[in-house]
Order: structure tokens, then sequence, then C-alpha cells
């Protein structure tokens, strides 16, 4: 299983506003590690979506934000579209395992 | 265009070998760390091997610690992942990632992806 842990799926209907759970432990999110997250559609590379817990690149819409607390962070959407279904990834760095950068296991968006 | 494209996946027997390439364009490669990361399809992303910048300090997941060695030719703009006593558990899209300091340490570019299937 994934060192950080997301629900597998979510789901909303056009216009609504969902949240995506990273969660983590103090040797990494808790640690004060940054957390990263990443957008993929299938067949697809993924593609950074936010980075630095709440940073979006240039491009990504602000419908996109981050935060972090604790040992948890989330990845917020809101104003949901059809084009926001895909799969999504929450990533940091982990002192235990050495050099180590994890995932968490993905969480599919339905809009439905 | 800042760009990375995978070669060198294919089919390969158990216990076999493979050499997956990168190759980089559109920023100076040198100054950047860069991964492999790699995806069962459907399944989510394993971190699996990072590189300095300079090629003199490289890290490994432990499920490939051993068996896979990670390089890269700055000169050739490439990164290298050399994967030896393939098992049918490396079977999985590799991805190349780059590694900016400057977002975080984020993977802010990512390649297309090649396809390793080991399988006899």
């Amino acid at each position: 299983q994934s060192v950080l842990t997301q629900p597998p799926s979510v789901s909303g209907a056009p216009g609504q506003r969902v949240t995506i759970s990273c969660t983590g432990s103090s040797s990494n999110i808790g640690a004060g590690y940054d957390v990263h997250w990443y957008q993929q559609f299938p067949g697809t590379a993924p593609k950074l979506l936010i980075y630095g817990n709440r940073n979006r690149p240039s491009g990504v819409p602000d419908r996109f934000s981050g935060s972090k607390s604790g040992t948890s962070a989330s990845l917020a959407i809101t104003g949901l579209q059809a084009e926001d279904e895909a799969d999504y990834f929450c990533q940091s760095y982990d002192r235990s395992l050495s050099g180590s950068r994890v995932f968490g296991g993905g969480t599919k968006l339905t809009v439905l | 265009e800042v760009q990375l494209v995978e070669s060198g996946g294919a089919l390969v027997q158990p216990g076999g070998s493979l050499r997956l390439s990168c190759a980089a364009s559109g920023f100076t490669f040198s100054n950047y760390w860069m991964h492999w990361v790699r995806q069962v399809p459907g399944k989510g992303l394993v971190w699996v091997s990072r590189i300095n910048s300079d090629g003199s300090s490289t890290n490994y997941a432990d499920s490939v610690k051993g068996r896979f060695t990670i390089s890269r030719d700055n000169a050739k703009n490439t990164l290298y992942l050399q994967m030896n006593s393939l098992r049918a558990e490396d079977t999985a899209v590799y991805y190349c990632a780059r590694e900016d300091p400057l977002r975080f340490f984020a993977f802010d570019i990512w390649g297309q992806g090649t396809m390793v299937t080991v399988s006899s």
C-alpha cells in the first residue's frame, strides 16, 4: 500500500466543490515536507497541478487549490467541470526512506 | 519547448535486462535532479530512483535496489535506467521526471512514458 493515503474515489456534480485528502505521518507530511498534487488523464503522463502545498503553476485554473495541516493535505476543486474528471495523486518526501519521494495511491474524480 | 522523451521500453523475459533512456530538451539538463517513476496501468504512481545534477549521488526504492541503476550523460542531455534481473512485478509504464527546486522540488516536467513488460 502507498505511504500516503488517499480516498480511491470522489464524485461531484458540475459546479460543486469536492476535496481530496492525502494523509501521511510524522516522517513525511507531518515532518514539514511539502506536498504536491498531480492530475492524470487516462493514457497520459501526470501533470503538476499544485506545488509546495498551495501554489499553482501558470495555466492551472484557480478553481484548484491546496492546503496542508499537520500530517494531512487536501486538494479542493470548486466549480467542478466535466473536464476535471481524472486521477489525482499527492506526493511528498519521507525521511525514513532514504532519498525517497512518496506518492498517494491516487483518487479517481468522477463528475456526475 | 521543454520536453522529456523516454524510449527503450519492450517485452523482456524474467531475469532479463533492459535500458531505458530519457532525452531532455528545451532546458539546461545538467542543472536538474532527475527521477524515474513507474506506474502499473490502472494503478498508482511509484517512485523508483533519483540522481543529482552531476550524477554523483543516487537513491533507489527498496524494490529495485541492487537491480536497477540510474545514470545520466549531461553532454548528451540524457537520463538512463539500467534494469537487470527483471521480475514480473517490474511490469509498468516508466516515466522520467524533472525535479524543480524553484517549485519546492516538485516534478514539474514528465515524459510521455515507456512501457516495460516482463513476461515469458
